[in-house]
């Protein structure tokens, strides 16, 4: 099974609204990472997890937090959000948190903020 | 730091004929190298990557793509390809010596091949 899960596939949201995009995996990965990727770019890395523990947070704004419950879950959580925030959210996984390992990705949460 | 430059951010071609999606990156230390595609509407998925060994890498679809230390490119090609090629696809560069582990991702080419 190398499938990376995601839900919602579609979600809306307003502004002052509050949401959680979900992302599973049963590779037993212990690298989990999210990205985001506005249309017609590359994919821009958010977060980093390493064995259930934040490694790298790329500056982020305080309104995506993340969370990972346990080694196969990875959860973003969504508020007040603007709507520049709207774009393709990925997740991916990978067997360590190394420059050799291959990512998988999923399919990915298209995100709408009105 | 690292960077990757993908020069065409569009190529047409027919269906059938060959093809080629240019990478280059930024700098000449040893680096990890990867090619990823991204259908419509989908994730990214790995085509093939370069580690270490032979410069010339195949994918089981076709692809192949070969390092070349002294020009520090990555380039992405296939001899004849079919409508289902049509796809976004990145390259990525991994450097083992920042530290971070990260990709650092082109700004990807659309392949969009023509009946």
């Amino acid at each position: 099974d190398t499938e990376v899960t995601q839900t919602p596939k579609h979600l809306v949201m307003g502004m002052t609204n509050k949401k959680s995009l979900k992302c599973e995996q049963h590779m037993g990965h212990r690298a989990m990472y999210w990205y985001k990727q506005k249309a017609k770019k590359p994919p821009e890395l958010m977060f980093v997890y390493s064995y259930e523990k934040l490694s790298i947070n790329e500056s982020v704004p305080s309104r995506f937090s993340p969370e990972c419950p346990n080694s196969s879950l990875l959860n973003l959580h969504l508020h007040a959000l603007q709507p520049e925030d709207s774009a393709l959210y990925l997740c991916a996984s990978s067997q360590e948190r190394r420059e050799t390992e291959t990512q998988y990705f999923g399919p990915g949460t298209r995100l709408l903020v009105l | 730091a690292q960077s990757v430059t993908q020069l065409d951010s569009q190529v047409p071609v027919f269906e059938e004929a060959p093809v080629e999606l240019r990478c280059n990156y930024s700098s000449s230390v040893s680096v990890y190298l990867f090619w990823y595609v991204q259908y419509p509407n989908q994730g990214l998925q790995l085509l093939l990557k370069y580690l270490s060994g032979s410069t010339l890498v195949e994918s089981i679809n076709g692809f192949e793509a070969e390092f070349n230390k002294s020009q520090t490119s990555f380039h992405l090609r296939k001899p004849s390809v079919h409508i289902s090629d049509t796809a976004e696809y990145f390259c990525a560069v991994s450097d083992p010596t920042s530290g971070t582990y990260k990709y650092i991702f082109g700004t990807g080419t659309r392949l969009k091949v023509l009946a």
